[in-house]
């Protein structure tokens, strides 16, 4: 079976510090990995994903996620926080079981302060 | 065309009334999916559609029908909705189906309240 934990239910940084938002993961098989950004009233966007290739993953905006199968993570992180990163953020793992189904983290929220 | 769209973006529908949600994509994805969201909660998997057959329904009640039309278009026809069903309905889709490497392209969604 399949299941992720996201760690935070929120995160809260001041504008120009680093961010890191924590995810867990269980998988029976090599699982794919996601990251997913939504804005308020939006739909998801794709923000990176790790897909059993490099280890360490960048995506779009300046965040980057790496894989950790030891510690069963994948964590998001990104340097310097920008006011336009305040969103929710999910982590998805996606694998064979289920029928290739993705299953989504709780999701965790950001807020970036002044 | 990177994009999924979807109409409308706000509906509201009395509990006796019938609607639909209309989704369309044009990146010869051939997997499509209908995800209903509650506020502040993840997005929850309704069906998957493969190839334009419907592959997995995650025992929606059938209130809610489902249709895939062709391999642009999927559309969730509502009839006899409960308040409860108010949410943000999510439509998505992504390259091939059963292949776990693909990401989903989603929707903007639409908001929808049932009085």
């Amino acid at each position: 079976a399949q299941s992720v934990t996201q760690l935070d239910s929120h995160v809260s940084v001041s504008e120009g510090t680093p961010v890191l938002l924590r995810c867990n993961y269980s998988s029976s098989y090599s699982p794919s990995l996601f990251w997913y950004v939504q804005h308020p009233n939006k739909g998801l966007q794709l923000l990176l994903k790790y897909t059993s290739a490099a280890t360490l993953v960048k995506g779009i905006n300046g965040f980057e996620a790496e894989f950790k199968k030891s510690e069963t993570s994948f964590h998001l992180t990104k340097p310097s926080a920008h006011m336009s990163d305040a969103a929710e953020y999910f982590c998805v793992v996606s694998g064979r079981t289920g029928g290739f189904k993705t299953i989504f983290g709780a999701g965790t929220r950001l807020f970036v302060k002044a | 065309d990177t994009e999924v769209t979807q109409t409308p973006k706000h509906l509201v529908m009395g509990m006796t009334n019938k609607k639909s949600l209309k989704c369309e994509q044009h990146m010869g994805h051939r997997a499509m999916y209908w995800y209903k969201q509650k506020a502040k909660k993840p997005p929850e998997l309704m069906f998957v559609y493969s190839y334009e057959k419907l592959s997995i329904n995650e025992s929606v009640p059938s209130r809610f029908s489902p249709e895939c039309p062709n391999s642009s278009l999927l559309n969730l026809h509502l009839h006899a909705l409960q308040p409860e069903d108010s949410a943000l309905y999510l439509c998505a889709s992504s390259h091939r189906p059963r292949d776990r490497d693909y990401e989903q392209y989603f929707g903007p969604g639409t908001r929808l309240t049932v009085t």
